[in-house]
């Protein structure tokens, strides 16, 4: 079993739709990093978590440290966030990724 | 401006040969990192380097050098490719160890040997 564990790993979704991407992690961490991957293969950073809750644009994230969950919303999905979307989490020097969540927006 | 810069893109090389990537980054970052991306996209810590200092090498095939002439650069070089080797290398960077920094990727290289 991973120790990142991300769900669904595949999701269609129509635009307009909300879509939540969850992570859920079994070992102790100082952070968790949201990132995201394009068709084109490059991986931008989307958040890093510690607490609470982040917010840029149409894209949130959570994170509750007791119940070891994080959770990625995108309102008003768009084509664009096409993209694999990678949970990561960070203990001492590494990160561990999740396998992604393919997230396919159609027009 | 290009932030962390990897290349080549894209390497289709013979089994039995080395190969070198290359990555630069130009924020001031003292920490860099090599990860591996396999065929599932499933990424895997490699190397880190701090300040030109070694500080994760991860079991990987000894086959498998990097190296940090300074803290802007990491370079990966790889002897003997296999076909095994076949994936997309990414490096990054981030302000200092610990995760509790955001990360900065580069575009990845993807190696095939054939």
């Amino acid at each position: 079993k991973n120790e990142v564990e991300q769900s669904p790993q595949n999701l269609t979704a129509q635009e307009g739709e909300f879509i939540t991407i969850n992570c859920s992690y079994s070992v102790g961490i100082s952070a968790l990093h949201w990132l995201q991957q394009h068709p084109g293969g490059g991986i931008v950073s989307l958040f890093m978590l510690s607490s609470g809750k982040k917010k840029h644009g149409r894209l949130i994230a959570t994170i509750n440290i007791q119940e070891k969950h994080s959770s990625l919303h995108i309102t008003a999905s768009h084509p664009r966030d096409s993209a694999v979307y990678i949970c990561a989490v960070g203990g001492g020097s590494r990160l561990t990724f999740g396998e992604g969540t393919q997230l396919t927006v159609n027009p | 401006d290009t932030a962390v810069s990897q290349t080549p893109k894209y390497l289709v090389t013979q089994m039995g040969n080395d190969k070198s990537i290359k990555c630069e980054q130009n924020l001031g970052h003292d920490t860099m990192y090599w990860y591996k991306q396999d065929s599932k996209k499933f990424l895997k810590i490699m190397f880190s380097y701090n300040n030109k200092e070694l500080i994760i090498n991860e079991t990987v095939p000894n086959r498998f050098s990097p190296k940090s002439p300074d803290k802007a650069h990491l370079n990966l070089h790889i002897n003997s490719l296999e076909l095994g080797d076949s994936a997309v290398y990414f490096c990054a960077s981030s302000p200092s160890t610990g995760t509790t920094y955001g990360y900065t990727f580069g575009s990845g290289t993807r190696l095939t040997v054939v």
